[in-house]
């Protein structure tokens, strides 16, 4: 079964730099969540979007924005990155109607920030 | 104060034997919901079951149980039959209205090890 996709995997970005991370929800899921986990934290939930429309907002920083495309995928925006943004930011996916309440996670994308 | 308490940062349990998770949640609200999630070394974060604020029954998924206890604002997982595969770091989480809408908590985790 196609599961929830992240690219890229692995980023690598500089102080001040600016990122972009993309996430592919399910197949006919309408609902993205954006988590932040940083190294031996519990994870940080930052925005989710339900029908392209924002619907939760967390602790997201202002240098983030994110957004939800018409097929349904997502992207983190993030610009002026600081050392602190190294996290594993994961993204999941669920259909309110038949499962809100199962979120089904991507692998994440390991943003290292030199 | 932390929304998710997890008190317990490691456990080990024997293969087969039955372990509890411990989570204990505040809020403030009569409509929220708990999670839990399994995360192996790998990274990968795997939902394991969903208990609602006005579910009257304890939530069962496979060997999988949440013993919810609304008055004791507590949320426990049960594994039963433990297996190796078990072994990862499990987190307890919680959904709650907010006016910038649903906000999601995590604990701090409880790291698991199955003993052969």
């Amino acid at each position: 079964a196609a599961g929830v996709i992240q690219s890229p995997r692995h980023l690598i970005k500089e102080k001040r730099e600016t990122a972009t991370l993309k996430c592919y929800p399910i197949p006919r899921h309408d609902t993205v969540y954006w988590y932040q986990q940083g190294p031996g934290q519990d994870p940080q939930f930052l925005i989710s979007f339900y029908e392209k429309m924002q619907s939760d907002k967390g602790s997201i920083p202002d240098r983030f924005s994110a957004q939800q495309f018409s097929d349904y995928h997502s992207e983190l925006n993030m610009s002026s990155l600081e050392l602190g943004d190294s996290a594993l930011y994961f993204c999941a996916s669920s259909l309110q109607l038949v499962g809100p309440n199962e979120q089904f996670f991507g692998p994440g994308t390991r943003l290292t920030v030199l | 104060a932390q929304k998710i308490t997890q008190t317990q940062p490691g456990m080990f349990v024997q293969e087969k034997e039955a372990v509890t998770l411990d989570c204990t949640y505040d809020t403030s609200d009569q409509s929220y919901g708990l999670f839990w999630y399994k995360q192996p070394s790998s990274g990968e974060m795997i939902f394991l079951i969903y208990q609602g604020s006005y579910d009257e029954q304890n939530a069962t998924e496979g060997r999988y149980s949440l013993n919810f206890q609304k008055a004791r604002k507590s949320a426990n997982l049960v594994i039963s039959a433990s297996q190796l595969g078990d072994s990862a770091m499990y987190f307890c989480a919680m959904r709650e209205p907010s006016n910038t809408g649903n906000q999601f908590y995590f604990g701090t985790g409880t790291s698991l090890t199955v003993i052969p």
